[in-house]
């Protein structure tokens, strides 16, 4: 099946900052979603992207098909962007996406 | 529209007991799940429904059972609950293809001693 890797693992920043989160596939996509987990173990949906670029407030995806990658972009961070972010992917027949281990960010004010 | 509900929010087993899952969606979506995630693991298929009246096994099966009441509700039963069971169990569901963005139930958080 289909491996999803994400990077980095762990990330802290000060509130204000800007960051971008990476998800690399190994095979072309049907499917690919990011999740923020936020403190309370809630997963929110953040970007359905299977190829292409969407922006929603400060937060925007892009995933290049052709390449294998997804990036999440967080601009001016908040202490409420704080959690761990999940990428997604599916791959070929099958539309059930197997997870990345995910990104935690940590924002400080 | 409450999307993805699942009951209960907690529990605590002692080893060998058993106990259901309960999940429910109202976006009559086609597709079913349920996941487990562990620390530094991500989340897990453990089965899934892409239809009522379907069922399929996912990454980690072994000790769960699952039944597609109807198209609204997906349960997850543990038969002999084990200490490996411990985790957070998630429910999804989705419209499946060509469309199949997953939505998230609230997660039930399992302890077995």
């Amino acid at each position: 099946g289909i491996q999803v890797e994400q990077s980095p693992p762990d990330l802290i920043l000060q509130e204000g900052a800007n960051s971008t989160l990476r998800c690399n596939f190994s095979d072309s996509v049907n499917n690919l979603q990011w999740f923020h987990q936020n403190p309370w173990g809630q997963l929110i949906n953040l970007f359905y992207i299977p190829s292409g670029t969407k922006q929603n407030g400060r937060l925007s995806a892009t995933t290049v098909a052709t390449e294998r990658y997804s990036l999440l972009y967080i601009s001016s961070s908040q202490t409420t962007d704080s959690g761990v972010y999940f990428c997604a992917a599916a791959s070929g027949g099958s539309y059930i996406p197997t997870f990345g281990r995910g990104t935690s960010l940590i924002v400080h004010p | 529209n409450a999307g993805v509900t699942q009951t209960p929010k907690f529990q605590v087993l002692k080893t060998g007991q058993s106990m259901t899952l309960q999940c429910a969606q109202d976006m009559n979506h086609n597709s079913m799940y349920w996941y487990r995630q562990d620390p530094g693991m991500g989340l897990r298929l453990i089965y899934y429904s892409a239809s009522e009246g379907t069922t399929d096994k996912g990454e980690v099966p072994n000790g769960y059972n699952v039944s597609r009441l109807n198209k609204r509700e997906f349960s997850l039963r543990l038969e002999s609950a084990a200490p490996s069971q411990t985790s957070v169990y998630f429910c999804a569901s989705s419209g499946g293809p060509p469309s199949a963005e997953q939505y998230f139930g609230p997660g039930t958080r399992l302890t077995v001693t």
